[in-house]
């Protein structure tokens, strides 16, 4: 079974601090897309990582994946009350086509 | 971004019963369709992948019998539950990709309360 680990799977923290999410696997993923899912809609696309290394920024989120391309990073600047969300990474994995979710991070940005 | 549009948003059926739900890409034709189940406070769960004209792969755990999925064009594809019970209340969430592309676009989800 392949497996997505994202962690943390909930984090609060002060306005206008720094914070790292994380998703790992032990296998290689073809693509991995990072979403945000507020509640009783279904997840938005941030980003799409496809190639090892790869860095994308959105604003103040930057995005990374691993040169191995089994492993990825959110990291937000400056947090703001607005990032509070459930933040997903979600992975194709090499040979595979079905898009697999981590845990989630549920994320909370306090004034 | 690309659209897609699930329908309803939210239904209430009586235990026993049926019910259909629809995924539609409004701008793209999805070769490929994913249908996800969320509990509370939870990640999403693949339950089913479906490719337009052909039958439905499950996810180990999911009845097929239960959840029958049909993906009949390149813009629709439809979950029904049958002959619902209380614990299949959920949020269910389909997603779609167009053919070469890696990106899925997802549906607004279903919430589903069984009574």
């Amino acid at each position: 079974t392949q497996l997505l680990e994202q962690s943390p799977q909930f984090l609060s923290i002060q306005e206008g601090e720094n914070l790292t999410v994380y998703c790992n696997s032990s296998s290689v993923f073809s693509s991995l897309q990072w979403y945000r899912q507020e509640p009783g809609e279904g997840p938005v696309l941030l980003v799409t990582v496809v190639t090892g290394g790869e860095v994308k920024k959105l604003k103040r989120l930057t995005f990374q994946f691993g040169d191995a391309r089994k492993d990825s990073s959110l990291h937000i600047t400056a947090a703001q009350t607005g990032d509070t969300g459930l933040y997903l990474c979600a992975g194709v994995f090499w040979g595979s086509q079905k898009l697999v979710f981590g845990q989630g991070t549920r994320l909370t940005i306090n004034p | 971004g690309a659209v897609v549009s699930q329908h309803p948003s939210w239904v209430i059926c009586k235990s026993g019963t049926s019910v259909k739900i629809e995924c539609r890409s409004l701008d793209f034709q999805a070769t490929t369709m994913f249908w996800y189940r969320q509990f509370p406070k939870q990640s999403l769960m693949l339950m089913a992948t479906s490719n337009e004209g052909s039958k439905a792969t499950y996810e180990q755990g999911v009845e097929k019998d239960k959840f029958l999925i049909n993906h009949a064009s390149l813009t629709l594809s439809t979950l029904t539950v049958t002959s619902a019970h209380p614990e299949d209340s959920s949020f269910y969430i389909c997603s779609a990709r167009s053919p070469g592309n890696t990106e899925a676009f997802f549906g607004q989800g279903t919430r589903l309360t069984v009574v």
